[in-house]
């Protein structure tokens, strides 16, 4: 059974802070990995996907693989209280399609 | 706004009922996936579609059922509701069936009573 893991939370940070969000993976055949962000009663938004090892910025986040290690983390830069939402991690299930594996998601709460 | 669209919004039904979910993908998209979203779960897999045809299904009984049309539109039916299958209905599409970067539609929330 392939799995995807993370920290349910909640994730409490101050505003400017810097967010540290985890996720592990069981498959080591995994190649594609997404971060979304789910704001409460919303549908998942896409934030960023990244394929390969080492870091992949777009603006005020980062994500980081660790395919070795089966861990991806997103990382939030001066936090906003508009970040406060629940972040999914996802990974591509290579037998069905393209279809995405989520694991639970992390609630962050950024406090102003 | 990602250009994926559903119907209804929300919908009450009751246990034993059939229910009908419709989606709408991106211009330009011809693969649709569907998922079940649970509160406080992560959304779950469901089947995907691709050219009209099921490309891959999640572990669903055979009562979650499902279509691709012509236009790429989509529609997921569910017979016999249980109470479990109270849960947010995500419609995701992309842009083709190699590609892997899926957007998500608003969603429909199904309660079964």
């Amino acid at each position: 059974q392939k799995e995807v893991e993370q920290n349910s939370g909640p994730l409490s940070v101050p505003e400017g802070a810097i967010a540290s969000l985890n996720c592990t993976y069981s498959d080591r055949g995994s190649q594609s990995f997404f971060w979304y962000r789910q704001y409460s009663g919303k549908s998942p938004e896409l934030i960023m996907f990244i394929y390969s090892n080492g870091d992949k910025e777009d603006g005020r986040f980062t994500a980081q693989l660790n395919k070795a290690s089966q861990y991806v983390s997103l990382l939030i830069r001066d936090s906003q209280p508009s970040d406060s939402a629940t972040y999914l991690c996802a990974v591509i299930l290579n037998q069905a399609g393209t279809a995405l594996i989520f694991g639970k998601g992390t609630t962050l709460s950024v406090s102003s | 706004e990602t250009g994926v669209t559903q119907s209804p919004t929300h919908l009450i039904k009751t246990r034993g009922q059939q229910v009908t979910l419709r989606c709408s993908s991106q211009s330009g998209h011809n693969t649709v996936s569907w998922y079940q979203q649970a509160l406080g779960q992560g959304p779950q897999f469901i089947f995907q579609y691709y050219r009209e045809e099921e490309n891959g299904r999640g572990n669903f009984p055979p009562r979650f059922s499902g279509l691709q049309f012509p236009n790429y539109s989509s529609e997921l039916n569910v017979n016999a509701l249980e109470l479990d299958d109270s849960a947010l209905y995500l419609c995701a599409s992309t842009r083709s069936s190699g590609e892997e970067t899926q957007y998500f539609g608003p969603g429909t929330r199904l309660l079964v009573l």
